[in-house]
């Protein structure tokens, strides 16, 4: 099982491009989430997909769309890329029982400039 | 919302020795989850130890154990026999007790095991 995984590992950008970050699992998991990091921070949730065919906004949903696209495969999209989501993005999985472990992906570097 | 504070931004720890990190978290749920997650410098975030809210018991596993205070919101992390490769920044989160639980992370401590 390759777990969670994620793609690309690195991007920069310029200022007001368009880019998707690609995330799928493959442990059957019902449930995948988008978080950030930003330096010397925790991670903070962007959104979330409950179980395939939803999506809901989390703390910071501002600037990105997601999309649910089948229950492996969770994207990220940035419409207009600016310097502030210059970040690290985690993608995690969980199985849909309550207070089940998220497994997170390796993580992407997203630098915009 | 939920918040977690996590009030000790760098640790350190000679190896073998024990050490304990700090984690309270303010919410108005009962029903809940707490965490603790390891971040290596591979960037991997890694599930250290998970305590349910309705136990009373303290969760542990092997070297890692928690204290669970629930009526103070406090959710500590003690490792013992600290080694090596336990240099990590550590994040403390709360899952709310619903199928969704999202997870709300803390800021970090970062740990430092010195030979």
């Amino acid at each position: 099982n390759a777990g969670v995984t994620q793609t690309p590992k690195f991007q920069v950008l310029k200022t007001g491009q368009s880019m998707t970050l690609q995330c799928a699992q493959d442990m059957n998991h019902n449930s995948m989430y988008w978080y950030r990091q930003d330096p010397g921070m925790g991670l903070r949730l962007i959104y979330y997909s409950a179980s395939e065919g939803t999506t809901d906004k989390g703390e910071v949903p501002n600037g990105y769309n997601v999309s649910r696209l089948n229950k492996r495969e969770f994207s990220l999209r940035l419409e207009s890329a600016a310097p502030s989501q210059t970040s690290v993005y985690f993608c995690a999985s969980k199985e849909g029982l309550a207070g089940s472990e998220q497994f997170f992906g390796p993580g992407t570097r997203l630098t915009v400039l | 919302a939920q918040t977690v504070t996590q009030s000790q931004p760098e640790m350190s720890v000679q190896e073998a020795e024990t050490v304990t990190l700090s984690c309270t978290y303010d919410t108005s749920e009962n029903n809940y989850y707490l965490f603790w997650y390891k971040q290596p410098p591979s960037r991997q975030m890694i599930l250290v130890i998970r305590q349910e809210a309705y136990k009373q018991q303290n969760a542990t596993e092997n070297r890692f154990s928690v204290n669970f205070q629930k009526a103070a919101k406090s959710f500590s992390l003690k490792i013992s026999d600290s080694q090596l490769g336990d240099t990590a920044m550590y994040f403390c989160a709360f899952g709310r007790g619903n199928a969704g639980n999202m997870l709300t992370f803390g800021g970090g401590t970062r740990l430092m095991v010195k030979p």
